[in-house]
């Protein structure tokens, strides 16, 4: 069935760095990627997201390339705050109403 | 425009009883999406409503159950509530025209414990 993999956490970084955070996928046909991150004690908020390969999603900073020929959505800030410390989701829409989680990377910025 | 609301916030409950969450949709969405994401876990799917129809399911028992209304809000039921039932659970709503492909827009949870 379908899945998705992102790389175990958590990740700690000084404020300004690069961040990546690697999410592959497996599945059928051609599903829609996402990125979504929770911050302590809320829900989920959706951060981008790609409906079709080649497609570049961004938002805050945030940018993330729908690779289909290494069915990858990899998760890129050139320069990370504090106040992205979060945890970050990456998911995939394919079929049968649900969208279907990584397991999550925890994020830690430090000053 | 109103976002997706949840309540109650936090629950408890004791092994064997019922409860009851209740989700409000995003203004003008048709769709809403239920998922369990325990402690440290990616959100699960546990099952879609559209126009009050049952939309698709995860891998959830029949204790767990829903309903959707006219206006698009939406309960979650679950019946005799084990331990492992503890967990955040997230409503999820979008505007779905049938192919089912839309973004949800999450809600805050409601955090569910079971003692």
């Amino acid at each position: 069935g379908d899945s998705v993999t992102q790389m175990e956490g958590p990740v700690t970084l000084s404020e300004e760095a690069f961040l990546t955070i690697n999410c592959t996928y497996t599945a059928t046909g051609y599903p829609s990627l996402f990125w979504y991150v929770q911050y302590p004690g809320e829900g989920l908020q959706l951060l981008l997201k790609a409906t079709k390969a080649d497609d570049k999603g961004s938002n805050k900073g945030f940018e993330a390339t729908y690779r289909k020929e290494t069915t990858s959505f990899h998760l890129e800030k050139g320069s990370v705050q504090v106040s992205d410390s979060a945890v970050y989701f990456c998911a995939l829409y394919n079929q049968g109403g649900k969208l279907i989680f990584g397991q999550g990377t925890e994020l830690s910025v430090k000053p | 425009e109103t976002g997706v609301t949840q309540s109650p916030t936090h629950l408890i409950k004791t092994r064997g009883q019922q409860v009851t969450l209740r989700c409000s949709s995003q203004s003008g969405h048709n769709t809403v999406s239920w998922y369990q994401q325990a402690l440290g876990q990616g959100p699960q799917f546990i099952f879609q409503y559209y126009r009050e129809e049952e939309n698709g399911r995860g891998n959830f028992p029949p204790r767990f159950s829903g309903l959707q209304f006219p206006n698009y809000s939406s309960e979650l039921n679950v019946n005799a509530l084990e331990l492992d039932d503890s967990a955040l659970y997230l409503c999820a709503s979008s505007l779905d025209f049938g192919g089912g492909r839309d973004t949800q827009y999450f809600g805050p949870g409601t955090r569910l414990t079971v003692l």
